[in-house]
């Protein structure tokens, strides 16, 4: 139980491109999922927190206009890199939870390679 | 400021030996404490998890101890095995929050 599945597991694309990451819960419905980045031997670094039917809550120094986060369904939520540049190369990983006070589950992440 | 303060930062341990990875934390609010094990290339997986009012929590070889005054808790894997290499996350959350606080993590390495 409690599965989180994230698309595409990897991604190379040109600077520029604009490109979307989907996290959806598998076999429970996600109140609150949140996204991460994590660089190489390093810690995840919260970005976002994203709640269905609202905007999402940003951490600081998170772009927003940047890192577009859409939690449209109670299993989906898509982060959407804009006009992606080499610096945006990096691990993304989301997580899914049922609500207050209960466990994340995390995606297998997505591994965006900006040329 | 990183509020969950772990050691060590990597750890090579025998086949067959106990792995303690140690963390710390100064906010009093946080009242949840979960362990993850990240394989490379992958997303972390909740490994084992603890509430302030127990001290230890065992599943399997997987032991949380648990030390409130201290502010302190610790993971403890017994009879290590070279498919527990990985590095673990410890973390912690406060009370009616969902954001979780990772700490640096801690690259084991089981050797045969």
């Amino acid at each position: 139980g409690a599965v989180v599945s994230q698309h595409p597991s990897r991604v190379i694309c040109k600077s520029g491109t604009s490109v979307k990451i989907e996290c959806r819960s598998l076999d429970f419905q996600a109140t609150t999922m949140f996204w991460y980045r994590q660089f190489p031997k390093q810690s995840l670094m919260l970005m976002a927190t994203s709640n269905e039917g609202s905007k999402a809550t940003y951490e600081q120094g998170v772009e927003k206009d940047k890192f577009l986060i859409n939690h449209a369904s109670l299993t989906l939520s898509t982060l959407t890199v804009t006009s992606a540049h080499p610096e945006d190369s990096s691990f993304y990983i989301c997580s899914a939870t049922t609500g207050w006070g209960q466990p994340q589950h995390f995606g297998d992440g997505t591994r965006l390679s900006i040329l | 400021q990183q509020q969950v303060k772990q050691s060590p930062q990597s750890l090579i341990v025998q086949k067959g030996g106990i792995s303690i990875i140690n963390c710390a934390y100064e906010n009093t609010a946080f009242d949840y404490f979960p362990w993850y094990q990240q394989f490379p290339g992958k997303g972390p997986a909740l490994l084992i998890a603890i509430r302030p009012d127990v001290s230890e929590k065992k599943e399997g070889r997987f032991t949380i101890s648990f030390n409130k005054s201290a502010k302190q808790f610790s993971l403890h894997i017994m009879d290590s095995q070279p498919g527990d290499s990985a590095t673990y996350f410890c973390a912690a959350s406060g009370i009616g929050a969902n954001n979780l606080f990772f700490g640096t993590g801690t690259r084991l390495t089981v050797i045969p």
